[in-house]
């Protein structure tokens, strides 16, 4: 099955500075990468996602980069702000939208920012 | 509000009871989840279902079994709870995309 593993686990940055978050997955199958922010107290929430026919997708501070060949892809966000504070999560999935139970996710990046 | 809302927020009980989780959703989703996140934050899926198909994960004990009324709720039922079932627990569900969660039930074996 599938295997996703991501990096740091922790990642404190000074607000203002950028942050990224990596994450490697194991099946070559895999064409679906949603990215999940987790809120103290909350859900996870989608807040980008990218697939396979694409290398980078942008969302305003918020982007995610995917290289098929080295089986990596990685959440960048720029000009980090206090509500940037969360635990992020990426997944992957062979089938789009992560199928009936096809999602696996990585183990999370708890991100802190600084003022 | 269009979500996917779950009760009890906390739920506090003894080694040995019996216990539900409510789950709905009015996004007109077909497929709905049940994840476990333990005390390092690491999700994992419990089960998934639809009308068609309920796939669950061989690692979650018997004693955990989703109930499905109707395709808009997917309830959690835990039989003989034990300590180690203490973790927070989401509903999810989805149509062909992203899954929405719920915002999650505490539970709590003392």
């Amino acid at each position: 099955g599938e295997n996703v593993e991501q990096h740091p686990s922790t990642l404190s940055v000074q607000e203002g500075d950028s942050a990224v978050i990596k994450c490697t997955y194991s099946d070559s199958a895999s064409n679906y990468f949603p990215w999940y922010k987790q809120e103290l107290g909350k859900g996870p929430q989608l807040i980008i996602d990218i697939r396979s026919n694409v290398g980078e997708k942008k969302d305003q501070r918020i982007a995610v980069t995917l290289n098929k060949t080295a089986k990596h892809f990685s959440l960048h966000i720029t000009e980090t702000q206090p509500e940037d504070s969360a635990v992020y999560f990426c997944a992957a999935s062979a089938v789009e939208g992560g199928g009936a139970d096809g999602l696996t996710f990585g183990k999370g990046t708890h991100l802190i920012i600084q003022p | 509000d269009t979500a996917v809302s779950q009760t009890p927020k906390y739920l506090v009980t003894q080694m040995g009871n019996d216990k539900s989780i409510k789950c709905e959703q009015n996004l007109g989703h077909d497929t709905m989840y049940w994840y476990k996140q333990d005390s390092k934050k690491f999700l994992k899926i419990m089960f998934s279902y639809n009308n068609k198909e309920l796939i669950i994960n061989e690692t979650v004990p018997n004693r955990f079994s989703p109930k499905s009324p109707d395709k808009a709720h997917l309830n959690l039922h835990i039989n003989s709870l034990e300590l180690g079932d203490s973790a927070v627990y989401f509903c999810a569900s989805s149509h062909k995309g992203p899954r929405t969660f719920g915002s999650g039930t505490r539970l709590t074996v003392v």
